[in-house]
């Protein structure tokens, strides 16, 4: 089975910085490009990043663009998303998602809280 | 491209049809998925390619429309069906998501 763990959540200051890290099983990783999408609490999903398959190409949104950085490490099967400079609106629930049949979300991590508080 | 969902709320009794409107801001050909959210869970995929059910979805979802204007519709609501319910474009950069339809029970 498909499984996407995400790890690293935790409460930083504002300012901070934090990596969320993706583990991904039940499938061959390195065939697949990969996102992160946020849901701030009590609120809507919100896209943040992607990245290829081989990691050549990447996207961020407005939001984050020079303060977060995706990556991956295709011999560990992880995708991650190192966060600087966080902000009060940055606090969210990061899903870790994989991109399936023409380009749709398939498969979903369970979230990791983000939460940015002095 | 911005996406807007309508109602922002439904109120459904059990057994009833639901169908929920998802538009968007120009034309994402068919490339339109929509997911479901439960309380404390991970959206899960259920439509994709504006009408493709994803694997393991109930033939009482389906999904239609191309360009800008999509449909969900679920023929007979469950008790598990409550839930609030996200279309997203994969056309364009950057990828977006409608703001929801939540739907309840009457």
């Amino acid at each position: 089975d498909v499984q996407l763990v995400e790890s690293g959540e935790g409460l930083v200051q504002p300012g901070g910085s934090l990596r969320l890290s993706c583990a991904a099983s039940g499938f061959t990783f390195s065939n697949f490009a990969m996102h992160w999408v946020r849901q701030a609490p009590g609120k809507g999903l919100e896209y943040v990043s992607a990245i290829t398959s081989n990691g050549d190409s990447t996207y961020y949104a407005d939001s984050v663009k020079g303060r977060f950085t995706i990556s991956r490490d295709n011999s560990k099967n992880t995708l991650y998303l190192q966060m600087g400079s966080l902000r009060a609106e940055d606090m969210a629930v990061y899903y870790c998602v994989r991109v399936g049949v023409g380009g749709c979300f398939d498969y979903w991590g369970q979230g990791a809280l983000v939460t940015v508080s002095s | 491209i911005v996406m807007t969902q309508s109602p922002a709320t439904l109120s459904v009794s059990p057994g009833e049809r639901a169908s929920l409107s998802c538009r968007a801001s120009q034309s994402v050909s068919s490339k339109l998925a929509w997911y479901q959210q439960k309380p404390g869970q991970a959206p899960r995929l259920l439509i994709y390619g504006a009408s493709t059910r994803a694997t393991g979805v109930a033939a009482r979802f389906s999904g239609s429309g191309s360009g800008t204007e999509f449909t969900l519709t679920i023929s007979s609501l469950q008790s598990e069906d409550f839930a609030v319910y996200y279309c997203q474009q994969y056309n364009h950069w950057p990828r977006t998501f409608g703001q929801g339809t939540k739907v309840e029970i009457k």
